[in-house]
C-alpha cells in the first residue's frame, strides 16, 4: 500500500509547455518534500512545506500544500529540458521519517 | 565541503554472498537513513540509525539485513547471502537531526549521497 500517490507517473512534453505533477494521500502530515532525483543520483530537495495552504516559489516552479496538508502540488512554467528528471514527494506524517511517492517521471522534449 | 559519501557506486555480487554498503553522512550530521529504490519506483524506507543505535528499523526485511552506525566510521548497510530480488539502488541519507530542524525556519530535509548499484548474478 502506498501512503502517497503521485500521478502522472509518466509525463513528456515540450519545451516551454506548462505542467502540473500531484501528489496526494489519505493521510496528513506534519510536512512535506519535493526532490528531483536524475538518472543515476541521489534526490535533490527542491523543497519542504509545514503549513496548510502554503505556497512556495522556486523560479519557474509553485509548490503548493492543500489546506488539509494531505495532498501537494508541483507546477513547472514553461518548462525546459533542464527540468526533465523524477520528481518524487516525501510526506512525513509525525516529524520522523520520510514516506516518498512512486515519483512522476518527466521528460522535456526541445 | 564533502556531501554525504556512499561507497561503492556500483557492487556486483553472486547469489549467496555478501554486500556491504557504506555511507558517511554530511560533516555535522549525526542521523542516518537507508532507502532502497527499483527501478521506476520511489524510494522505500529501510532503516533510521543515530550513532550506535537503531532508531526506527521498521522498513528492513526481518532476515538477512541488518545496519549498523558505529561511534567511529561510516554507516554500514550489510545484505547476507544476496538474492536477485535484493538488486536495487540503495541511498543513504542524513540530516543534522530528525529530520525537522525547525518547522518554521529555512527549508530543511535529507541530503542524500549517490546511491549504490547492488546488482546480484
Amino acid at each position: 500500500t502506498q501512503l502517497l500517490e503521485q500521478s502522472p507517473q509518466f509525463l513528456s512534453i515540450q519545451e516551454g509547455e506548462n505542467l502540473t505533477v500531484y501528489c496526494n494521500s489519505s493521510s496528513v502530515f506534519s510536512s512535506l518534500q519535493w526532490y528531483r532525483q536524475e538518472p543515476g543520483e541521489g534526490p535533490v530537495l527542491l523543497v519542504t512545506v509545514v503549513t496548510g495552504g502554503e505556497v512556495k516559489k522556486l523560479k519557474r516552479l509553485t509548490f503548493q500544500f492543500g489546506d488539509a496538508r494531505k495532498d501537494s502540488s508541483l507546477h513547472i512554467t514553461a518548462a525546459q529540458p533542464g527540468d526533465t528528471g523524477l520528481y518524487l514527494c516525501a510526506g512525513a506524517p509525525n516529524f520522523n521519517k520520510f514516506y516518498f511517492g512512486s515519483g512522476t517521471k518527466l521528460n522535456v522534449k526541445p | 565541503n564533502a556531501g554525504v559519501m556512499q561507497n561503492p557506486r556500483h557492487l556486483v555480487r553472486r547469489r549467496g554472498q555478501e554486500a556491504r554498503l557504506r555511507c558517511s553522512p554530511m560533516k555535522g550530521h549525526s542521523h542516518v537513513y537507508w532507502y532502497r529504490q527499483l527501478p521506476e519506483e520511489g524510494l522505500k524506507f529501510m532503516v533510521y540509525l543515530q550513532k550506535e543505535n537503531i532508531i526506527d528499523e521498521s522498513g528492513m526485511p526481518k532476515e538477512r539485513f541488518s545496519a549498523e552506525f558505529p561511534k567511529e566510521g561510516p554507516s554500514i548497510l550489510r545484505i547476507q547471502q544476496v538474492v536477485r530480488g535484493d538488486s536495487a539502488a540503495y541511498f543513504c541519507a542524513s540530516s543534522p537531526n530528525r529530520g525537522q530542524a525547525n518547522p518554521l525556519g529555512k527549508d530543511y530535509g535529507y541530503t542524500f549521497g549517490s546511491g549504490t548499484r547492488l546488482t546480484v548474478v
